[in-house]
Formats: C-alpha cells, sequence, structure tokens
C-alpha cells in the first residue's frame, strides 16, 4: 500500500514568507509525528498528533511554527514568517499507535525547505 | 529519555558482519532499544527492536546482555546497499523519538 506522502518535496520561499508543508499519513494511522532533520544529523522531534489531538507540542521551535491535523488524517504544517535558520528538511512519520516504543514508525520522503 | 553513545562512523567490505554498539547506561526498566536505518535522500526506517537478550529479523540481529545498558546490532554479510546511517534509539516517553547523529556505516567493495 501507499506510504506515507509529503508535498511539496521541494519549496524555496523569501525570507518572511509564509509556507504550508502537508503531510499524508498512511491509511488508518492514529499517530502522525513531525520532525526536522539537519545535514549531517538525525531528525529532530517537532511535534504529535493522536487523531486530531496536538498532544505534544514542546518540540516546536516557537510561536512561528504551527501545526494541525483537523480531520485525523492529514496534517500541516506552518512555519509564518520564515526565516533562514527554518532552512531544513521536514520530515512526516505515521504510526499505527501511539506508542513509539512499541509502534514502528513510517517516514515519509521529506520536504527540503530552503528560505533565501 | 535515555541518553544514547554509539560510534560516528565504521567502515566495512561487502560479505563482511558489521557490529555497532551503542551505550545506554541510564536505560529505564520499561524502555525498549530500536533500531532505524536511514539510507540518503530518505527517511529514516525501522530495522528492528528488543527488550532483553536477541532478537533477529530477516535484516539484522539485535543483541541485549542482562543489564541492559548497552546493545549491538549485527548486519550479517554486508553489501553495497546497506551503506547508510543507523540510529540507536532507547525512550522513555510513549511517542518520541529521540535521534542522535547515528552511526554512518560506510561498506566498500
Amino acid at each position: 500500500g501507499a506510504g506515507v506522502s509529503q508535498s511539496p518535496r521541494y519549496k524555496v520561499t523569501k525570507r518572511g514568507q509564509d509556507v504550508a508543508l502537508r503531510c499524508d499519513p498512511i491509511s488508518g494511522h492514529v499517530s502522525l509525528y513531525w520532525y526536522r532533520q539537519a545535514l549531517g544529523q538525525g531528525p529532530e522531534f517537532l511535534t504529535y498528533f493522536n487523531y486530531e489531538a496536538q498532544q505534544d507540542k514542546s518540540g516546536l521551535p516557537n510561536d512561528r511554527f504551527s501545526a494541525e491535523r483537523p480531520e485525523g488524517s492529514i496534517s500541516t504544517l506552518t512555519i509564518q514568517r520564515t526565516e533562514q535558520r527554518d532552512s531544513a528538511m521536514y520530515r512526516c512519520a505515521s504510526s499505527f499507535g501511539g506508542l513509539a516504543a512499541s509502534n514502528e514508525q513510517f517516514f515519509g520522503p521529506g520536504t527540503r525547505l530552503t528560505v533565501l | 529519555l535515555a541518553k544514547t553513545t554509539q560510534p560516528i562512523s565504521m567502515d566495512s567490505y561487502e560479505g563482511q558482519e558489521v557490529n555497532i554498539t551503542c551505550s545506554h547506561n541510564n536505560i529505564a526498566t520499561n524502555d525498549y532499544i530500536t533500531w532505524y536505518q536511514q539510507f540518503p535522500s530518505q527517511g529514516p526506517r525501522f530495522i528492528i527492536q528488543g527488550y532483553k537478550t536477541k532478537v533477529t529479523n530477516e535484516v539484522a540481529s539485535l543483541f541485549i546482555p542482562a543489564d541492559r545498558k548497552s546493545s549491538t546490532l549485527s548486519l550479517p554479510r554486508v553489501s553495497l546497499s546497506d551503506t547508510a546511517v543507523y540510529y540507536c534509539l532507547v525512550g522513555l516517553n510513549d511517542y518520541k523519538l529521540s535521534f542522535g547523529a547515528g552511526t554512518t556505516v560506510t561498506v566498500r567493495a
């Protein structure tokens, strides 16, 4: 079946613009996660949804970052007033259950964001 | 979250066995040990998970000693396509994965 999909795959924007990154999880997966990955580093946790509820947003760097999952399926990560330091690979993952310790997370291909 | 320590890089040749050891001295009683693999330009992919002793699947084996303060991922007879970054994860939280820098394994012909 289809895996996790993300769009766009690449996004180039100018500093100060808003961007919206989309994640379409595997059908039936109740848990959805956003990560950010810098070059040469592992993914860094941003936020977590269980169905439509945002259970944890402790990893969001500041209030310019927000995420939603209104119907418990597709999620959008929005970055307002982008800055050059926001440039990174943004990855979405989903899992059947919410216990990461015992549930495999399936990662999408990521969105490469470049802020000029 | 339990902190993990693993080598930054390892080199190997095709057909050899690669063993990556991860230290996690402050692992909690209910923590699982999970390994993910990441190829260039792709997202991480789950390889194997264990709690104690030995776990084996079609890709790798995971050895966990009784004290669980370390674990070893074993990749048998590696090929060039096994060149990737391998992450050792140990988590206390129910849902959050904490990745470090991982171990870059380079397999040469």
